[in-house]
């Protein structure tokens, strides 16, 4: 039962462009959600994240945006830049429990 | 070192031998989780640790699973009687505690049961 959705495996887009990376959820109890980044043979890092109080969290060039009514989570990339190709990962957790749920990532490619 | 550490980074181990993955935490950080990844799938989470009990085995997916950590510290995952499907890149991370939000992976151990 997969609680943490990501329906686009991959993407493109080319440098200098916004990238959009989609997340759903279906379990209402979640209320931190995280964007993790990760590289070939590498574990993922953490990149962002939202508390379900929020509805938008920015850090440099990522905005996390999240629709609590929607049970959706995305997270937008501006600009672009080739270095920002990786899988990324949507989780989610509540504060109750303790474990991360893990989307299947989508995997970005910025074209130069 | 500062980060999470695995070992060994990738094993290629026979059908039917056991094997074992080892992961360091952060110092301090009383939380430990183990996930893997197979080829095409997301992070599928398989136990985690609350200082050296393991409160949630709901994750391990046969009884051919087991882990343990002992001080608080250093943790094995051991697959016994390896099987093709448990080939997959197994990811450690650990956190400070554990209700905290943010977690730190190792660079993961691949498997590769032939």
């Amino acid at each position: 039962d997969q609680q943490v959705k990501q329906n686009s495996p991959s993407l493109s887009v080319q440098e200098g462009r916004i990238s959009i990376l989609n997340c759903d959820y279906t379990n209402s109890m979640f209320d931190y959600f995280l964007w993790y980044k990760k590289y070939p043979a590498e574990g993922p890092t953490f990149l962002i994240s939202i508390s379900s109080i929020k509805d938008k969290n920015e850090d440099g060039r990522f905005t996390v945006f999240l629709n609590k009514s929607a049970k959706h989570l995305s997270l937008h990339i501006v600009p672009s830049q080739p270095g920002d190709s990786a899988v990324y990962f949507c989780a989610a957790s509540a504060r109750t429990g303790n474990q991360f749920y893990f989307g299947t990532g989508t995997s970005l490619t910025v074209i130069p | 070192g500062a980060g999470v550490s695995q070992s060994p980074s990738n094993k290629v181990t026979e059908k039917g031998k056991d094997v074992e993955l080892r992961c360091d935490p952060i110092s301090g950080h009383t939380a430990l989780y183990w996930y893997r990844q197979r080829l095409g799938q997301g992070l599928e989470f398989l136990i985690y640790f609350q200082g050296n009990s393991a409160p949630d085995k709901s994750g391990l997916p046969s009884d051919r699973f087991s882990a343990e950590r002992t001080g608080e510290s250093v943790s094995t995952l051991t697959i016994q009687r390896t099987q093709q499907e448990d080939s997959a890149v197994y990811l450690c991370a650990s956190s400070l505690a554990w209700d905290d939000t943010e977690a730190f992976f190792g660079q993961g151990t691949r498997l590769t049961v032939v």
